[in-house]
């Protein structure tokens, strides 16, 4: 039934650490996969892809798509506790007009 | 350049009130989306409007829920009798075009006593 799974749930790390948060999905005429990062207000957006293996960079954050496989990464290197919030990843359709939405993962930086 | 506002950011009602949730879309977008979110789920798309017209309102109940986006003002999310279960946090979304990145407004929480 879902659409968009992301994985792990939650995750806490110290700061310094890279992570990498993962978002599979199952559409039937995908269009591209966005990553938001939601602390406790509005998700803020972080990327848009819609082609396979190019990777979006932006400062510490780079995130990159597989449409063969079906999922995408959204990596974080040198965390800071900044960092901490939920990133949600969505998927668009060609046909349809809303963004499919993954529950998120938590993400906690600790000092 | 203000982004996406949405107001009341709190919402306490009653049981079988009604709940108006308001969003402006930022300045020249005329796409906007309604979601919710229930604790530990994700967003859930309700509806898509543009000026005057609903699109698409696959994602809202059938009944007590109503969207419309007038010609001038807010775009309005109306929620009547309310129960427990519409606590939420609902999120208004605009964009310039459909299929463009959608940029959020910081939600309104209803809280239903």
């Amino acid at each position: 039934e879902d659409k968009v799974v992301q994985s792990p749930l939650s995750l806490v790390v110290h700061e310094g650490d890279t992570v990498t948060l993962n978002c599979s999905y199952e559409v039937t005429n995908f269009r591209s996969l966005l990553w938001y990062k939601q602390e406790k207000k509005a998700p803020t957006f972080l990327f848009m892809l819609t082609s396979s293996g190019i990777e979006k960079k932006s400062g510490r954050l780079s995130s990159i798509l597989d449409k063969k496989e079906l999922f995408s990464i959204l990596n974080i290197t040198a965390t800071q506790t900044g960092d901490s919030a939920v990133y949600l990843c969505a998927v668009d359709e060609n046909t349809g007009n809303q963004f499919y939405f993954g529950t998120g993962t938590s993400l906690t930086v600790i000092p | 350049n203000a982004g996406v506002m949405q107001n009341p950011r709190h919402l306490v009602r009653r049981r079988g009130q009604e709940a108006r949730l308001r969003c402006s879309p930022m300045k020249g977008h005329s796409h906007v989306y309604w979601y919710r979110q229930l604790p530990e789920e994700g967003l859930k798309f309700m509806v898509y409007l543009q000026k005057e017209n609903i699109i698409d309102e696959s994602g809202m109940p059938k009944e007590r829920f109503s969207a419309e986006f007038p010609k001038e003002g807010p775009s309005i999310l109306r929620i009547q009798q309310v129960v427990r279960g519409d606590s939420a946090a609902y999120f208004c979304a605009s964009s310039p075009r459909p299929r463009n990145e959608q940029f959020f407004g910081p939600g309104t929480r209803l809280t239903v006593l």
